[in-house]
Parts: structure tokens; C-alpha cells; sequence
């Protein structure tokens, strides 16, 4: 079945640490991006990338760093420079980058990431 | 800036009652998508339904529905015959038609009970 992989589903990160979440689909999704999720608020967007080889920042860009060397897999790293890095993480694709066009255009999320800082 | 305003922190209905989520946003844009996505306990997000802003008609999938008022710039979701199965928080979301730059509000927590 397509769909998105997030991995892990926890994750502890100790201080000073880098560390990468895993975000895999097979939809054949041109577009990626990563959300993250706070307590009491909504979905903020992190980065994003429309193709392979580009992505550009969200509102929440500082602290994070991103790859898309392939068109399966979007990881995202959370560095040490990230002070508050305790979150749920979200990756999501598109099939259509830039304007949604069609009717059932729509994100599918994966199934998430729980960050927490030891 | 756009924001999305979800009012209601919480809310519970009976089961096989009626429950309506209240969601209003702010934008200078004229061309918009919005959006009701529902993330149960398992925390996947589930998209219940969409609106485009150009379209007068409420959309409507089985016992979801919307209630838009352009003018007024509310899009509440209103939920028929509540199941335990849609015990969940609801987020209210918004874009201009670039999915990347999805806006959400801050959730409304629905409860069904017995």
C-alpha cells in the first residue's frame, strides 16, 4: 500500500545533540514538507521542498536543516542550535507542488514523530 | 497574515447528537481553500473536508458538513449523528492555494459520550 513512513516513533535527544527523523513515501509525491506540533496549538510549517535537489524554509526554519536527495525521502535533522526541540513532527507530501489545481488535491500526513529532550 | 481562530478548546456531544466546531480566519486573499482535519488519538491527521472559497455551495461528506460565510469569514464544521469514533481534535486550516502554506488554528478537543 502507498503511503508515508515516519521514523521512529520516539525519539530522545540529549543536549547538544543532533538528530534526524526519517520521512519516507512511496506516492510518487513531488511535494514534502515538515510540521511540527505543539501542545494546545496547531500544525507550524518547518521546511518544505516542491523537487528533488530544492526546499525553502517555513515559518519555524531556525534550528532545523533539511535534505531531499531523493524524491522518496525528505529527512529532517534537529540540531543543537534548536533550544526547544520538544514537539511531535509531521512530514506530509503533495502530489502537486506550487498551486493545488485539482479538486482532490490534499496532504496526506504520516503517522509522526514524538521528539523529547532527556 | 493570515491566522485561523478556533474558540472553542473544547467540546463534548452525546453520541447520535449534533455538534457544531466554530472556526473564523482573517485574509486579504480572495482565492482560498479551507480545510477540517481531525486527529484522533492515534495522532494521524485525517482531512474530514475541504472548501474552496469560490465555490458558494457547503461541502458536505456523509455526516460532515460546513457551514461558510465569506462575508463574515467563518467556516464552522458541523458533525451529524456523533459516533465514539469521531472522539478527536479538530483543526481548522487555511491556504491560498499553495499547499505548503497551510495555516492552522489551535484545535478544538471533541469528546463523544455515551
Amino acid at each position: 500500500d502507498g503511503g508515508i513512513t515516519q521514523s521512529p516513533k520516539y525519539l530522545f535527544r540529549k543536549e547538544g545533540q543532533n538528530v534526524t527523523l526519517s520521512c519516507e513515501q512511496n506516492l510518487n509525491h513531488d511535494a514534502m514538507y515538515w510540521y511540527r506540533q505543539d501542545p494546545g496549538q496547531g500544525l507550524r510549517l518547518i521546511y518544505y521542498s516542491q523537487i528533488v535537489n530544492d526546499f525553502q524554509k517555513g515559518d519555524i526554519a531556525e534550528g532545523y536543516s533539511v535534505s531531499r536527495e531523493k524524491k522518496e525521502s525528505f529527512p529532517l535533522t534537529v540540531t543543537s542550535a534548536q533550544k526547544n526541540p520538544t514537539a511531535f513532527y509531521l512530514c506530509a507530501s503533495s502530489k502537486t507542488p506550487g498551486q493545488v489545481v485539482a479538486t482532490n488535491e490534499k496532504l496526506f500526513f504520516g503517522s509522526g514523530t514524538q521528539l523529547s529532550v532527556l | 497574515a493570515q491566522t485561523v481562530t478556533q474558540s472553542q478548546p473544547e467540546m463534548s456531544v452525546q453520541e447520535a447528537e449534533t455538534v457544531t466546531l466554530s472556526c473564523t480566519y482573517d485574509t486579504s486573499e480572495n482565492n482560498y481553500y479551507l480545510f477540517w482535519y481531525k486527529q484522533p488519538p492515534s495522532r494521524q491527521m485525517i482531512l474530514v473536508i475541504r472548501q474552496e472559497a469560490y465555490k458558494q455551495q457547503n461541502a458536505t461528506e456523509n455526516r460532515f458538513s460546513v457551514n461558510f460565510q465569506k462575508a463574515a469569514k467563518s467556516f464552522s464544521l458541523k458533525i451529524s449523528d456523533s459516533q465514539l469514533g469521531d472522539t478527536a481534535m479538530y483543526f481548522c486550516a487555511f491556504n491560498t492555494g499553495t499547499a505548503s502554506k497551510l495555516t492552522f488554528g489551535t484545535g478544538t478537543r471533541l469528546q463523544v459520550t455515551l
